[in-house]
């Protein structure tokens, strides 16, 4: 069926680095851009960042550029984020999540927790 | 601003209707959508393009947009309707081209 499912969140130190995965099924995959959201304890969703169906193209809010990289990898039906010098303020749930050609989220994953604590 | 906002908490009695407003200014000229979030659950989306619903979402659940504000209505409303809800809305020109609300928690007294 069609799913998101991310994983490789966990516990980790300030300054310290995670990668998130994500994988995608019962879609097409490769022509799809897919985006990362997080939602931090009892807080809204903010939007991160976003990747073309290629790959050549990347985007993030400022408060994670140049410390948050995107990739993917269309032939395992992949998305990856990679996070680096994390802060207390990157503690959240992490979701993945697909935009369609009808300008909307259509799908997301199950989100996958990240603790950023000394 | 490219900040969209929403009231924080809004209460409805049971089959009763209620309508969630979201505003900013990029709605004037960009399409909403809105998702919503059981408790302990993802986000599922409800609305797309101001007033669509994606299969399987009721009929009782509709939005609509004028000028600077997105609306999300809900007649009828039932116990499973409680959750938070948030708006989106894309705009390219912006240098956040997404951007969420800061949702609505919907009581069903």
């Amino acid at each position: 069926q069609v799913q998101l499912v991310e994983s490789g969140g966990g516990v980790v130190q300030p300054g310290r680095s995670l990668r998130l995965s994500c994988a995608a099924s019962g879609f097409t995959f490769s022509t799809s851009g897919m985006h990362w959201v997080r939602q931090a304890p009892g807080k809204g969703l903010d939007w991160l960042a976003v990747i073309s169906s290629d790959g050549t193209s990347k985007y993030y809010t400022d408060s994670v550029k140049g410390r948050f990289t995107l990739s993917r990898d269309n032939s395992k039906n992949m998305i990856y984020l990679q996070m680096s010098s994390l802060k207390t303020e990157d503690t959240a749930v992490y979701y993945c999540l697909r935009w369609n050609t009808r300008g909307a989220f259509d799908i997301w994953g199950q989100g996958t927790m990240v603790t950023v604590s000394s | 601003s490219s900040e969209l906002t929403q009231d924080p908490v809004v209460s409805v009695a049971l089959g009763q209707t209620v309508r969630i407003t979201c505003q900013g200014d990029r709605l004037r000229n960009n399409y909403a959508s809105w998702y919503r979030q059981r408790p302990g659950q993802a986000p599922e989306l409800v609305i797309f393009g101001n007033n669509n619903r994606p299969s399987g979402i009721p009929d009782r659940i509709s939005g609509s947009s004028s000028g600077n504000t997105a609306s999300l209505t809900i007649t009828g409303a039932q116990a499973e309707d409680e959750a938070d809800y948030f708006c989106n809305c894309r705009d390219t020109t912006n240098t956040k081209p997404w951007v969420f609300g800061g949702g609505t928690k919907v009581t069903v007294l």
